[in-house]
C-alpha cells in the first residue's frame, strides 16, 4: 500500500553544521507536503510546507526540496542550533488524507 | 503556542473504563482532528470534525467516537479501553476543512491503561 517513510530514524549533527533530513513517498497523487518538528512532551510544530508545483521552498534557515520524479522530500536546516533538537516528521497527502513519517530523532551535539 | 488546548495532559485510566478527551482549536478555526500517536504506529489519523460534523475518518476504533460541538470544542471518547490503546492522542485544528493549510496541534493527552 501507499507509505511515507524516513531514511534514517536518527540524525546527530555538530552545532552549526547543516542538517538534511530526508523523506521517501510513494503516493504520485500528494499535492501537499509538511515538515513538523516535535520537541518532546510537546504535540507537532508546524516548519515549513510545499506543493507539488514547486520543487524548493525557504524559510527561516531552513529549505523544503521536493522531487516528485523520485518522490523525495528533504529538509535542510542551515547552521543548526541546540533547540533544533527533535523528531522531524514529514507529510504528505491529497484533501484530508495527510500520512505523517516515522519521524527523524536530530540530535545536536554542542 | 499553537493556540490548540487539550485536557487533560495526562490520564491514567483501568482496562474497560471509558474517558473523555477535550480539545479546543485555535481561534477561528473550524475543523478538528484527532491523532493517535503510539511508538510502533507513529501519528496516525483517526477523525476530522468541520463545523460540528464529521468530515472524514481514519483508522479509529468503533468502541471510539468523537464530536463536534457549537462552540467548536470537540470530544473523543475512548470506551472499553485496552492496554495497546495507550498511547499520546493529539488535536489539530485548521480554517477550512480541506488540507491547503497546514495543521496546528496541542500538545496531546497521554492515555496510559492499566
Amino acid at each position: 500500500g501507499e507509505s511515507v517513510g524516513l531514511h534514517l530514524p536518527t540524525l546527530s549533527v555538530q552545532e552549526g553544521d547543516n542538517s538534511i533530513i530526508n523523506c521517501a513517498y510513494s503516493n504520485s497523487a500528494s499535492d501537499y507536503f509538511i515538515w513538523y518538528k516535535q520537541e518532546s512532551g510537546k504535540g507537532p510544530q508546524f516548519i515549513i510546507d510545499i506543493r507539488s508545483n514547486m520543487d524548493k521552498r525557504q524559510g527561516q534557515r531552513v529549505t523544503v526540496l521536493l522531487n516528485k520524479t523520485v518522490k523525495h522530500l528533504s529538509l535542510q536546516i542551515a547552521a543548526t542550533q541546540p533547540g533544533d533538537s527533535a523528531v522531524y516528521f514529514c507529510a504528505e497527502g491529497v484533501a484530508w488524507d495527510m500520512r505523517f513519517g516515522a519521524g527523524t530523532r536530530l540530535t545536536v551535539k554542542p | 503556542d499553537s493556540g490548540v488546548t487539550q485536557t487533560p495532559k495526562h490520564l491514567i485510566t483501568a482496562t474497560g473504563q471509558r474517558v473523555t478527551l477535550r480539545c479546543s482549536p485555535r481561534s477561528g478555526d473550524l475543523s478538528v482532528y484527532w491523532y493517535q500517536q503510539s511508538l510502533d504506529q507513529g501519528l496516525q489519523f483517526l477523525i476530522q470534525y468541520y463545523n460540528g460534523e464529521e468530515r472524514a475518518k481514519g483508522n479509529i476504533l468503533e468502541r471510539f467516537s468523537a464530536q463536534q460541538f457549537p462552540d467548536l470544542h470537540s470530544e473523543l471518547n475512548l470506551s472499553s479501553l485496552e492496554l495497546g490503546d495507550s498511547a499520546l492522542y493529539f488535536c489539530a485544528s485548521s480554517p477550512r476543512d480541506d488540507r491547503s493549510s497546514p495543521l496546528h496541534f496541542g500538545n496531546g493527552t497521554r492515555l496510559t491503561v492499566t
